[in-house]
Order: C-alpha cells, then structure tokens, then sequence
C-alpha cells in the first residue's frame, strides 16, 4: 500500500542553525501538508500546499518557515533560525484531491533543537 | 474558530470491553477524521465522514452534523488498540484541520 515516508526520523540542531525536513508524498496526491505537535499538545496545522504553491497557513508559519517541493516528488519544510521552541514532532501529510479525500499521514520527524 | 474536545482525555478498559470516543466541535464542518496516534507518535487515519455512519473491522464511526457531534466506537476492544485516538475538523472552504487533544486509550489484557 503506497504511504508518506519522512526523512530523517530524528533531526538533533542547535539553535540558529537551518533544519530541511523531507517528505515524500503518495505519488498521484496533489495536496500537501505539514503539521507540527508540540510533546504532550495537540497536533497543529502548519501549511497546506496545492499547486506549487502555498494554499493556507496558520499563524505559526511565519517567514521562520518555507515550504517547497523542488523536483515533483519530494516536498520539503525549511526551518530557518531554529529556536528552542521548535523542537516537535513533524508531520506531513498528502491527499489525492479529488473531492474530499482522506489526508495520509507520515511517521513524522522529531526534531530536537538544543 | 473551531473548538474541538474530545472525551474522554484518558480511558482504561477490560479486553473484549465496547469502547466509546466522543468529539464535538463547536463550528460546522465539512468532514471529521478520526486518527490514532500510536507510542512511537506515529499517525494513522482510520475514517473521514461528513455524515452518518462508517464501519471498518471492529471499528465504527458515527456523526451527527446537526449535533455537531462524532463517536468513535471499538468493538471487543484488544490490547492492540491501545493508542491515542485524535478527532480532527475540516472547516468549509479551507485546507485547515483542526485537532482535539486526543483519547488516551489503555487495554487491559
């Protein structure tokens, strides 16, 4: 069965430095997203992606934050200046598009900014 | 802005015992998905419903729009399924999903 897959499993940085979270995406899907959750809070919205470009965002997606898909399969959420805080589980999810499909998760990168 | 709450936060059964998850939210949606969400923090999706009712496996799920309001029941409940299960909104017109915080469900054997 296809699934998102997700890379690295667990990124350690300091703080300041640039972090690339990957994902792959089910390949025919044509939304992506990512999502953030804080250890013991709820999951969070980040981003959505359709298109090449971003559809919506929280509040939290701030200029700290880009997202790209650079070669058709891969779709990528860079942290810039990363900050304590930053430290969570990520996300990233895909659905087909077609009417209203279920969104596939992937296992998620955790991140641990020190 | 979606409220979505979920009840309860921490549930432990006998196995073999029906288990009951409950999700309201406070906005109309266009679609709820019910997720679990296992030790190791990975995610699954287990049902998105916009009305009535879904069934898969001992798993069934149910919405009442009108209410506002799902469930997310496990039949002859298995140590397996011990997880947390997380209910998420789709609000109309956007991309959004907005999560409970999650039903911390322990089987006992």
């Amino acid at each position: 069965e296809p699934e998102v897959t997700q890379t690295p499993s667990h990124q350690v940085t300091q703080m300041g430095q640039e972090v690339i979270l990957r994902c792959v995406p089910i390949s025919n899907h044509l939304y992506f997203y990512w999502y953030r959750q804080i250890l013991g809070q709820k999951v969070e919205f980040l981003v959505s992606f359709y298109n090449n470009e971003i559809s919506e965002k929280s509040e939290i997606f701030d200029d700290q934050f880009s997202v790209e898909r650079p070669d058709g399969s891969n779709f990528t959420l860079k942290i810039r200046s990363t900050k304590l805080e930053d430290s969570a589980m990520y996300f990233c999810a895909s659905r087909a598009g077609t009417g209203r499909s279920e969104q596939y998760f992937g296992p998620g990168t955790r991140l641990t900014v020190t | 802005k979606n409220e979505v709450e979920q009840s309860p936060q921490n549930l432990t059964a006998q196995e073999g015992e029906f288990i009951t998850i409950n999700c309201s939210y406070s906005v109309g949606i266009s679609a709820l998905h019910w997720l679990q969400q296992h030790p190791g923090g990975g995610i699954v999706s287990l049902f998105m419903l916009s009305s009535g009712k879904k069934k898969h496996g001992r798993l069934i799920a149910t919405i009442n729009i009108q209410e506002k309001h799902s469930s997310l029941h496990i039949t002859a409940s298995h140590p397996r399924d011990s997880a947390v299960y997380i209910c998420a909104a789709l609000n109309f017109g956007n991309e959004k999903l907005t999560f409970g915080t999650g039903t911390r469900l322990t089987i006992i054997p």
